[in-house]
């Protein structure tokens, strides 16, 4: 079972610097979504992708976040000019392209601003 | 706004006793719901869900979650729990077919004794 994969697991950086994170989805999934977590609280939805076509994004994500799916495999998720808040864990999902399936996780990428 | 509620942040259990979870949703429209379980250091898996049928449903580890639509609720159940179901546990809820964005509570921090 490869499932889905986040790369890096960590990344603890300066206030005001750049961070991409990493989402390689299970491969026959065309379904692929980030969410954020804050400590305490469950994941709240940043963005999905069908494919490459980023179809929906949450109020959540200011105009410092940007997605992209390039070619409908892997996805990035970008964060400009990053600030405290910032901090979470970023994690991605994918699923099949068959309504009602269930998500599958990934790890996670810890962003720790300093 | 969609928003699901769960009712105990934190459950302390002894091995051998029963375990029910509360989880109420606020969704206007036909939902699936899912129970996820995050274990120690371990990404989010999930447990169990509900897309149509039968309102009891059975998941893994002997764990199930009953459906009640005039009550709004999902709740979680487990007739003896043991100390590898220490986890935080998350319910979550979308709307039903098309793509799956998920609305997740709080989560509930289970620590099971021996």
């Amino acid at each position: 079972d490869t499932g889905v994969s986040q790369n890096p697991r960590h990344k603890i950086t300066k206030r005001g610097q750049n961070v991409t994170f990493r989402c390689d989805p299970i491969s026959e999934h065309n379904r692929l979504y980030w969410y954020r977590q804050t400590l305490g609280q469950g994941p709240e939805f940043l963005t999905y992708f069908q494919n490459e076509a980023q179809l929906e994004k949450s109020r959540l994500l200011s105009d410092r976040f940007s997605a992209e799916r390039p070619k409908g495999s892997f996805s990035t998720l970008e964060i400009q000019r990053t600030e405290q808040g910032d901090s979470a864990m970023y994690l991605c999902a994918s699923s099949t392209g068959t309504d009602n399936q269930p998500q599958h996780f990934g790890d996670g990428t810890r962003l720790s601003i300093l | 706004a969609q928003s699901v509620s769960q009712h105990n942040h934190h459950v302390i259990l002894s091995e051998a006793a029963s375990l029910e979870l509360g989880c109420n949703y606020s969704y206007g429209g036909t939902v699936n719901l899912f129970w996820y379980v995050q274990y120690p250091g371990q990404h989010l898996q999930l447990l169990l869900k509900y897309f149509s049928g039968d309102p009891l449903v059975k998941g893994i580890k002997g764990f199930e979650a009953e459906f009640i639509k005039s009550k709004f609720s999902f709740n979680l159940r487990k007739p003896s729990v043991q100390w590898s179901d220490t986890a935080e546990y998350f319910c979550a809820v979308s709307r039903a077919g098309g793509y799956n964005k998920l609305i997740f509570g709080a989560g509930t921090r289970l620590a099971v004794h021996p």
